[in-house]
Formats: C-alpha cells, sequence, structure tokens
C-alpha cells in the first residue's frame, strides 16, 4: 500500500520568507504526485500536479514542486509567502490511471504572520 | 467546469441513526470516491467506485456502505451512526488522473 509522509504539521512564517514543505512517499513504481490546499472554511484546490516530464512543476499563486525519484520526494517550494496562503496544505499520491484514488499525507498547516 | 455536489453542508444526527451523504456529479465521470477529513489525520479514503453498482473498500471502510445506481450520483451510507464517526466528509470525481472534489458535508453524530 502506498504512504505519504508531510514532514512538518505547524509551519509558521513571517510573510516575505520562503517556504519549503516536505513530503515523501513509498511508493517504488511510476505514480502521479498532487499537492492541494484548503483555505479555511473552503473545499479542497489542487495547486499543482505531477505526471511524467519535467520534476519541476509550477503551479498556481506561484507555488512549484519538484519530484525527487531518487528520494521519493515532492516538496512544495514558494519563495516569497503572502499573508492569504495561510492554510492546510496536502500532499496526495495515486499510481496508474486514477481509478483507485489518492492517498494523502496528513497535512501541513501554515500560519503566516503579517 | 466539473462540479462536485454534496447535498448538505452540515448534518447533525443521533447516535444509531442510518444516516445518507449525498453526492452527484455533472461531467460523466466514471470513477467516484468518499473520504473522510479529520484533523491531523488528513483524507482518508472509505470507498470508492468504478462504475454504476461496482464499488471498492478504500482504505477505512468499516462502519460504512456505499450505493452507487446511476452514474452521477454516489451514496455513503452510515448503517447505525457512531460518534466516533463525527468527520467532515467529502466527495471527489475522477476522470483520468484529474480529481474534483466537492465541498463537504460536516457530520455530527450526537
Amino acid at each position: 500500500a502506498q504512504s505519504v509522509s508531510q514532514h512538518n504539521h505547524h509551519v509558521i512564517l513571517s510573510e516575505a520568507a520562503s517556504l519549503e514543505l516536505g513530503c515523501n512517499y513509498s511508493y517504488g513504481g511510476t505514480v502521479n504526485l498532487f499537492w492541494y490546499v484548503q483555505y479555511p472554511g473552503q473545499h479542497l484546490q489542487l495547486l499543482l500536479k505531477y505526471f511524467s516530464g519535467d520534476p519541476l512543476v509550477k503551479g498556481i499563486k506561484g507555488f512549484e514542486a519538484e519530484f525527487i525519484k531518487s528520494k521519493f520526494s515532492f516538496n512544495l517550494r514558494k519563495p516569497s509567502v503572502q499573508w492569504s496562503d495561510t492554510a492546510e496544505y496536502f500532499c496526495a499520491v495515486n499510481s496508474g490511471g486514477g481509478a483507485d484514488g489518492l492517498t494523502f499525507g496528513k497535512g501541513t498547516h501554515l500560519i503566516i504572520q503579517p | 467546469d466539473v462540479k462536485v455536489t454534496q447535498s448538505s453542508r452540515y448534518l447533525v444526527k443521533r447516535t444509531g441513526e442510518k444516516v445518507f451523504l449525498e453526492c452527484v456529479q455533472d461531467m460523466d465521470h466514471e470513477n467516484m470516491f468518499w473520504y473522510r477529513q479529520d484533523p491531523g489525520l488528513g483524507l482518508r479514503l472509505i470507498y470508492f467506485s468504478y462504475d454504476v453498482k461496482m464499488k471498492e473498500k478504500g482504505d477505512i471502510p468499516e462502519g460504512y456502505s456505499v450505493s452507487r445506481e446511476k452514474k452521477e450520483r454516489f451514496s455513503l451510507i452510515l448503517e447505525s451512526a457512531s460518534t466516533n464517526q463525527t468527520s467532515m466528509y467529502l466527495c471527489a470525481s475522477s476522470f483520468r488522473r484529474g480529481y474534483t472534489f466537492g465541498s463537504g458535508t460536516r457530520l455530527t453524530v450526537v
């Protein structure tokens, strides 16, 4: 079975600081990788995804993630965070064509202080 | 845009009640999913379905069942609700590798 590990459960940063959220997965075969964000009181939104090709993926709102196959990692980054980035962030993985659902990490609660 | 609609935003039910959570998607997706979301635990897959009348257990199916009589509708059933099923329930649908989530139903069992 797949598993996803997010290393930081709570992160507090000041505005303009750089962000990196760690994500490691356990599945050894071909994987599809996702980062989702959930703003307070809102539904899950897709930030970015990786299926194949360039391992550096750019998403919405200035986020990017790098797939490093040898490390089974898919870390999320943003060079300069804003107060509006305060949210819960989830890394997720699945294999194959997507019929079998996503396996999520436990989430990282990010608080940006003005 | 694909829409996944969950019929209730908030529900309060009593212990032992039979509870139905409804989910409808409008884009003819074959795959549908039910997750529960709990603080510190992330989202965990309860059941999923890849076709009408087909269902597969996810990671935490105990205490739940599902029904998919029509392609667009996927129902989650709590046969006898218990307090440990108090949670946020999220429905999703997918086509190939693109997933769309509903807004969630916050269920409280008292």
